[in-house]
């Protein structure tokens, strides 16, 4: 089967730094897909990875190992704006994306 | 660019009614729109995709009869619910892909529905 694992939900205070990881098992691997959602919008997109690495885009970035299966996705300078979920997707063999159930991040003051 | 829209963004209906959501690619076309339903506190679950002028493919659990996808043109795909139930109320989001080497995909800004 196809899986997709992230935490349920973080917590970290403003102005610090998270990463978010995830870890997956898919049949084949065309790319990783991060995407924020605030609660009761529509998700927009942050990042995508085909290559190992780091990419970096701001105050996010984005990491892949495609040997360990694993991303993760790094916040700096944490603003209260950033409280949202972050969902972790893979596009498979079939370049269908297949979704984590997301990330929950709170920012305290 | 790459603007997806929705209409309308939230919408109350009685149950046994029929309610359709339009979903427009508006600055270009779009070969593959995706329909997501997603219930409180809940991820993301594909409903179904759907091809410019083929049938759309369902998910497994969805049901085709319910959930009537119609993907006209490339730049509208259109979700009706039929007969719905107070259980299918959720948040309905589209998406849409460019197609080609793309694969990144594009949200509209979702529908609320209500069944009362």
């Amino acid at each position: 089967g196809q899986n997709i694992d992230q935490p349920t939900e973080m917590t970290a205070t403003e102005g610090a730094i998270v990463q978010i990881n995830c870890t997956y098992q898919t049949s084949g691997f065309n790319g990783l897909f991060w995407y924020q959602q605030h609660a009761g919008e529509a998700p927009t997109f942050l990042s995508y990875n085909v290559l190992d690495g780091l990419e970096e885009k701001g105050r996010f970035s984005s990491f892949l190992s495609r040997s360990k299966g694993y991303s993760y996705l790094l916040l700096k300078e944490l603003q209260m704006k950033d409280s949202a979920s972050y969902l972790c997707a893979v596009l498979d063999s079939n370049y269908q994306l297949i979704w984590g159930a997301g990330t929950k991040l709170i920012i305290k003051p | 660019g790459a603007v997806v829209s929705q209409h309308p963004s939230w919408v109350i209906c009685k149950s046994g009614t029929s309610v359709k959501i339009e979903c427009r690619s508006l600055d270009f076309q779009a070969t593959t729109m995706f329909w997501y339903r997603q219930f409180p506190k809940q991820s993301l679950m594909l409903m179904a995709t759907s091809n410019e002028g083929s049938k759309a493919t369902y998910e497994q659990g969805v049901e085709k009869d319910k959930f009537l996808i119609n993907h006209a043109s490339l730049t509208l795909s259109t979700l009706t619910v039929t007969s719905a139930h107070p259980e299918d109320s959720s948040f309905y989001i589209c998406s849409a892909r460019f197609g080609g080497d793309n694969y990144e995909q594009y949200f509209g800004p979702g529908t609320r529905l209500t069944v009362t």
